[in-house]
């Protein structure tokens, strides 16, 4: 149990184009998803927490119109990176917090991000 | 704010041997959530285990165990009968009990090695 999923793996985009990255909770609801960033041999840097119908709360260095999250619904959160440039180029994790086990976070397989 | 060190960037061990990851935090919270995730070359974070602070006994998952010691604030993870599959990524995560979004503070990773 407990399983998320991200979509896509991988993505190329050129400089300027919109990407959007998709995270669901595959057997459970998750009321909220969070967002992380990492670079190359480095920890995970939390971007934004969203909870299931409202706004996401980004962290500070974020900018919340350059990384659109939307948790539209109980299974799926959305990060949408906005005019991409090559400095965003990342590993994007999203995990997600369910009902039952509300004091674990489940992780997605990543989604490597590279702006031409 | 709460911080997590794991002041050991690279560990490395011959195969079934015993191996001890360290990680110390900072908090004023009595109570909170301490975790081990492992990230393998797949880049997917893996909750190996998970210890909540106001219990006494460490934690225990088969070969993987703690050693949880409040008042010093550390809490190391030991790998018992390494095997070449133990090669990862392990990050120290704290999160606060009341802590409503469920927000994880990580450490910044230990590159633990397994040699045949």
């Amino acid at each position: 149990g407990a399983v998320v999923s991200q979509h896509p793996s991988r993505v190329i985009c050129k400089s300027g184009t919109s990407v959007k990255i998709e995270c669901r909770s595959l057997d459970f609801q998750a009321t909220t998803m969070f967002w992380y960033r990492q670079f190359p041999k480095k920890s995970l840097m939390l971007m934004a927490t969203s909870n299931e119908g409202s706004k996401a709360t980004y962290e500070q260095g974020v900018e919340k119109d350059k990384f659109l999250i939307n948790h539209a619904s109980l299974t799926l959160s959305t990060l949408t990176v906005t005019s991409a440039h090559p400095e965003d180029s990342s590993f994007y994790i999203c995990s997600a917090r369910g009902w039952i086990s509300t004091d674990t976070q489940y992780f997605g397989p990543g989604t490597r991000l590279t702006v031409l | 704010a709460q911080t997590v060190t794991q002041s050991q960037p690279e560990m490395s061990v011959q195969e079934a041997e015993t191996v001890t990851l360290s990680c110390t935090y900072d908090t004023s919270e009595s109570d909170y959530y301490l975790f081990w995730y492992k990230q393998p070359p797949s880049r997917q974070m893996i909750l190996v285990i998970r210890q909540e602070a106001y219990k006494q006994q460490n934690a225990t998952e088969n070969r993987f165990s703690v050693n949880f010691q409040k008042a010093a604030k550390s809490f190391s993870l030991k790998i018992s009968d390494s095997q070449l599959g133990d090669a990862a990524m392990y990050f120290c995560a704290y999160r606060n009990f009341n802590n409503a979004g469920n927000m994880l503070t990580f450490g910044g990773g230990t590159r633990l090695m397994v040699k045949p």
